[in-house]
């Protein structure tokens, strides 16, 4: 398994357009998550997922954010009418189930966007 | 809620210790640490869940006081490649959904 992997891992649009980003989590893991970083903070929740069921979105997200992970594998997370405050890495990762994980999570090397 | 993490930055010399604390205003169920180089993704050290004991992972500990809801990790004999900067994600309700501190940044000098 070659872990958590995101696409593109740059992506510079201008303000208005929408942005999709791809996440494939470790195959055996039916928890994906999502993050957002920006410079000199910590991660961000934004949603995660059990398996193809999203269980919570963050109140801070926007209606113009959304997220899916069809047949419980990759997820995508689409950004409709960028604005600039819309600007960070985008981070994902997986994990096992919670019940005895003692593993933590697996992070993908995230997705910077750049909204011009 | 997001945790509070303290110092913000730290610098170290190689074999030198420091702690860092990660502190929370509500009950939690665990704490996760992890560290993250420049450019990298954030990477898992360890967990500590309530009632449980404390951890190591190589010259890397930490500590879960249950009571005051805080964490700390402790870098011993620190080395160059400790440098880094090192969150703390907390988790409240047994969901494995964590919010992360702001981070602690540390730099390890020869």
């Amino acid at each position: 398994d070659t872990g958590v992997s995101q696409d593109p891992r740059h992506k510079i649009t201008k303000r208005g357009q929408n942005v999709t980003f791809r996440c494939d989590p470790i195959s055996e893991h039916n928890r994906l998550y999502w993050y957002r970083q920006t410079l000199g903070q910590g991660p961000e929740f934004l949603t995660y997922f059990q398996n193809e069921a999203q269980l919570e979105k963050s109140r801070l997200l926007s209606d113009r954010f959304s997220a899916e992970r069809p047949k419980g594998s990759f997820s995508t997370l689409e950004i409709q009418r960028t604005e600039q405050g819309d600007s960070a890495m985008y981070l994902c990762a997986s994990s096992a189930s919670p019940t005895g994980n003692l593993y933590g999570y697996t992070f993908g090397s995230g997705t910077r966007l750049t909204v011009v | 809620q997001q945790p509070v993490q303290s110092p913000q930055a730290v610098i170290l010399r190689e074999g030198e210790d420091a702690v860092i604390n990660c502190s929370s205003s509500k009950a939690l169920y665990s704490v996760h640490w992890y560290r993250q180089k420049h450019g990298e993704a954030p990477v898992f050290l360890m967990i500590l869940l309530k009632g449980g004991e404390q951890k190591g992972h190589e010259k890397i500990s930490a500590s879960f006081n249950e009571k005051k809801q805080q964490s700390s990790l402790y870098l011993t004999a620190s080395q160059l490649s400790y440098s880094g900067t090192y969150f703390c994600g907390t988790e409240l309700s047994n969901d494995y959904k964590l919010s992360f501190g702001a981070g602690t940044t540390v730099t390890v000098r020869a």
